[in-house]
């Protein structure tokens, strides 16, 4: 099935720096989403935009919507040891109910 | 307060059984779904349904069938249980005026012996 092109695939960190990673796709989308997924949960949503050019933060992570609706990116600004985890980009066309999904950036940080 | 719940959370099992799983939500939504995560953490749809219609079914084999008896409830009965069924089953729902943010649940270790 479709896929969209995450990245980086994992990092590996200090505490308190900042991390980066983003989200690409060949379609346009009308939703971006993130989550995040701790060890034997399930993913927990971080933060949904839903219009381009869209800011959103969430304490201290923040997510774009880019402008040509192909692409998004998640900031997590002074990490800590509990940002460790797989943070998932996931998308929607609009056309139907269905996601599109990242391979999952795994972020581990050095306390 | 739990807004997507599944049970069980492990399943451990033999090859060639039957087993199902359950979840509900309690968050009002008029949609549910049933993704695979393999080992590699991808996340794979497998079945949606809206008001108790089934709306996606992707290529998933007919061992899967999954039953709605009300537009909280989403289950998964899985027949003739094979080693590569092993993997995590998530269930999560949505609202399709609230632009399809899914929200799931805590995950369904299945494991065929």
């Amino acid at each position: 099935g479709q896929q969209l092109n995450q990245s980086p695939q994992s990092m590996f960190i200090q505490e308190g720096e900042d991390v980066s990673m983003n989200c690409t796709s060949s379609s346009i989308f009308n939703t971006w989403l993130w989550y995040k997924q701790d060890p034997g949960e399930g993913p927990v949503l971080l933060i949904a935009l839903y219009k381009a050019g869209e800011l959103t933060s969430n304490g201290r992570l923040t997510a774009q919507f880019g402008i040509t609706r192909k692409d998004s990116f998640l900031n997590i600004s002074a990490s800590i040891p509990s940002d460790v985890g797989i943070y998932f980009c996931a998308g929607n066309a609009g056309n139907n109910r269905k996601l599109i999904w990242g391979l999952g950036t795994s972020l581990a940080v050095n306390p | 307060d739990t807004a997507v719940s599944q049970t069980p959370k492990y399943l451990v099992t033999q090859m060639g059984n039957d087993k199902s799983i359950k979840c509900e939500q309690n968050l009002g939504h008029d949609t549910m779904y049933w993704y695979k995560q393999d080992s590699k953490k991808f996340l794979k749809i497998m079945f949606s349904y809206n008001n108790k219609e089934l709306i996606i079914n992707e290529t998933v084999p007919n061992r899967f069938s999954p039953k709605s008896p009300d537009k909280a409830h989403l289950n998964l009965h899985i027949n003739s249980l094979e080693l590569g069924d092993s993997a995590v089953y998530f269930c999560a729902s949505s609202q399709v005026l609230r632009g399809d943010t899914q929200y799931f649940g805590p995950g369904t270790r299945l494991t065929v012996l």
